[in-house]
């Protein structure tokens, strides 16, 4: 089984929608991830959380909000959905070294 | 905020040739971080590498950190087809506690890279 699951895989939704990716890791890392990756752009940060009580801006926060539920499951939810939001996101966590270990993707497409 | 550029952005290559991919910031990390992605999958992480000089070596692979720990490089010898894919490289901010960049990844755009047979 993967160590990090993110569902679902693929989602299309229209602007101005809610939607919510979520995110599972099996590894007991206490550190979490969202990211997003735009042709060109690499991976930006959306949010990291370092404990289940902490959560914090990464650089690219606007538009977006997380929920870290326990340990294991950390989800990012886009309040009101818009094209430029179209993009692969990513979920990820990390030992205490930095060793940074990716889920699957999650592809958005907004209309 | 700490950069990150990569180069090049593309790179188009035959079977059996030499590549080198190079990633450089005016910022100092903590330790530098290469990963390979293929389409429709996460990035995985390659090698870490830590010390200043440090030199790694995984197969044909070989990664190597700036003495100054500012910059970095991937060297492949006789590129094979499965080589075919999109590598990151990444920095990881400063190891003080309590400062913006702390334990945080910073990514390059990234290097597609594709082998001909």
């Amino acid at each position: 089984d993967a160590d990090v699951t993110q569902t679902p895989r693929n989602r299309i939704t229209k602007t101005g929608k809610r939607i919510m990716l979520e995110c599972s890791q099996t590894k007991g890392h206490d550190r979490m991830y969202w990211y997003r990756q735009d042709p060109g752009l690499g991976l930006q940060l959306i949010y990291y959380s370092f404990d289940v009580k902490d959560i914090n801006k990464g650089e690219i926060s606007d538009g977006y909000s997380v929920s870290r539920q326990a340990q294991a499951k950390f989800s990012l939810s886009l309040e009101s959905a818009i094209p430029n939001q179209t993009a692969l996101y990513f979920c990820a966590t990390s030992d205490f070294k930095g060793n940074t270990f990716f889920g699957p993707g999650t592809r958005l497409t907004v209309l | 905020t700490q950069l990150l550029e990569q180069s090049p952005q593309f790179l188009s290559i035959q079977e059996g040739e030499n590549l080198t991919v190079y990633c450089n910031s005016s910022s100092v990390f903590s330790s530098l971080q290469w990963y390979r992605q293929e389409p429709g999958e996460g990035p995985v992480l390659l090698v870490t590498v830590v010390t200043g000089g440090e030199v790694k070596k995984l197969k044909r692979l070989t990664f190597q950190f700036g003495d100054a720990r500012k910059d970095s490089s991937l060297h492949i010898t006789a590129a094979q087809t499965g080589d075919t894919g999109l590598y990151l490289c990444a920095g990881k901010g400063p190891a003080n506690a309590g400062g913006t960049s702390y334990g945080k990844l910073t990514f390059g755009q990234g290097t597609i890279l594709t082998v001909h047979p």
